[in-house]
């Protein structure tokens, strides 16, 4: 079945160090984001790909960097410089062939400890 | 002011009732309007779709939009405890780039 895998599910960091959240998708779609996604605060978008070797900051995009190398993965990491960065994190991805309906991946809880 | 406007709730209602879940918007550019549902721990996933103004109905589900009030509604018809989760409205221009409410997280009490 076509999807979004997000691993890991949960993940833990230190103060100070840099983690990588993986995101691969078999959708072929074009367009993959990554959102964050903190309670009562809905969905903000960090950074966000169109194209292959290409990609935008979203809105809250300070202290997380991407990469998009292959169309079919897009790994968000959380550098020591995000001061905050305890939530849950969100992979998603959409067809240029669609106007609409983001597909997503289950999620990564990343928690600083 | 938020772009979007959506009641975080928590919205608790007896199994079997009409919910009605609502978003405002600024925007009058918007015209892609989408709900999400999400259960907890988990990705959204994309419930309802409607382009521009009007209503769409599938199953128990109907969602309205009304781009004059800038309001947008989902209806659930005899909701029932696997409704139980949080409800995200989220609406785009024509650059497909999201803008997302807060979501509301609704009860259905069995």
């Amino acid at each position: 079945d076509g999807g979004i895998t997000q691993s890991p599910k949960y993940l833990f960091r230190k103060e100070g160090q840099n983690v990588t959240l993986s995101c691969e998708q078999n959708l072929n779609h074009d367009a993959m984001y990554w959102y964050r996604q903190d309670p009562g605060q809905g969905l903000r978008l960090i950074y966000y790909s169109q194209i292959v070797n290409d990609f935008q900051k979203g809105d809250i995009a300070e202290g997380y960097s991407v990469s998009r190398e292959k169309k079919e993965s897009f790994p968000l990491t959380v550098t020591s410089a995000q001061k905050n960065p305890t939530a849950f994190y969100l992979c998603a991805s959409r067809s240029e062939l669609l106007n609409y309906g983001y597909t997503f991946g289950s999620g990564t809880r990343l928690t600083v400890v | 002011q938020k772009e979007v406007e959506q009641d975080p709730g928590p919205l608790s209602v007896p199994e079997g009732a009409i919910v009605s879940l609502n978003c405002t918007y600024s925007n009058s550019a918007f015209q892609y309007f989408m709900w999400y549902r999400q259960y907890s721990r988990k990705g959204p996933e994309l419930l309802m779709y409607t382009y521009s103004s009007g209503n769409k109905e599938d199953g128990r589900f109907t969602a309205q939009v009304d781009k004059s009030s800038k309001y947008i509604s989902l209806f659930i018809r005899d909701s029932q405890p696997s409704d139980s989760a949080t409800y995200l409205c989220a609406m785009s221009g024509s650059n497909y780039q999201l803008i997302w409410g807060a979501g509301t997280k609704l009860i259905i009490k069995p």
